[in-house]
């Protein structure tokens, strides 16, 4: 089974402090993404990276960054927390690009800040 | 653009009863069409899918049919479980694109 896991399953920061959420998966997919979940939003996706130290930008990236130093690890950053940031983060992968291809979720990251 | 319109939730019906969850969608060229389903406290995890218009996606009992004509991709089940409560998120995903395109997610509760 493939496995996706994320660093902290809760978080709690201050305004204006540098965020690093991680996320790493074993089963040596191509890509990775970075989504955010708000209620009666959806998924909306932040970032997402098809290759090693290749990214692009989704649909929200204003606010944040993303790092994919080694395949198996997509990291997204808060350069400066803000209270509007405080959502429940998901990361995913896929095996290849493709539309008919199957994303795998990590359990989420929930952040607060303040 | 590309989008996903799903029913309004929260749906609550009791145990063993028939579970429709609507879904329309708009899209450039021809997507594919998920379902996930997100049980409490857990990520997103695949429920069916299909690629192609007229196929019928199916897994746990649940089933969604690709219609082109009417685009939409309506879940349904024919007698719920409590262990069915969990969020279900309609998604699209369009060739070349590399993303998945969600709805709003309908929770569903089941009562004993």
């Amino acid at each position: 089974d493939v496995k996706v896991t994320q660093s902290s399953r809760y978080l709690v920061k201050r305004t204006g402090e540098k965020v690093f959420l991680e996320c790493v998966q074993d089963m040596d997919h191509e890509n990775m993404f970075w989504y955010r979940q708000d209620p009666g939003l959806g998924l909306r996706l932040i970032y997402f990276s098809y290759d090693v130290k290749m990214k692009e930008k989704g649909d929200i990236p204003e606010g944040y960054s993303v790092s994919r130093e080694k395949k198996e690890r997509f990291s997204l950053i808060l350069e400066s927390a803000s209270t509007n940031q405080t959502s429940m983060y998901l990361c995913a992968s896929s095996l290849q690009q493709g539309a008919s291809e199957t994303q795998y979720f990590g359990p989420g990251t929930r952040l607060l800040v303040l | 653009g590309n989008s996903v319109t799903q029913m309004e939730g929260p749906v609550t019906l009791s145990e063993e009863a028939f579970l429709t969850i609507n879904c329309t969608y708009t899209a450039t060229g021809y997507p594919s069409l998920f379902w996930y389903v997100q049980y409490p406290g857990e990520g997103l995890q695949l429920l069916l899918k299909a690629t192609k218009a007229d196929d019928k996606g199916s897994n746990k009992g649940f089933e969604a049919t690709y219609r082109k004509e009417t685009t939409s991709f309506h879940l349904e089940k024919g007698s719920v479980q409590v262990s069915d409560s969990a969020v279900y998120f309609c998604a699209l995903s369009v060739q070349g694109a590399q993303k998945l395109v969600f709805g709003q997610g309908t929770r569903l509760t089941i009562n004993p």
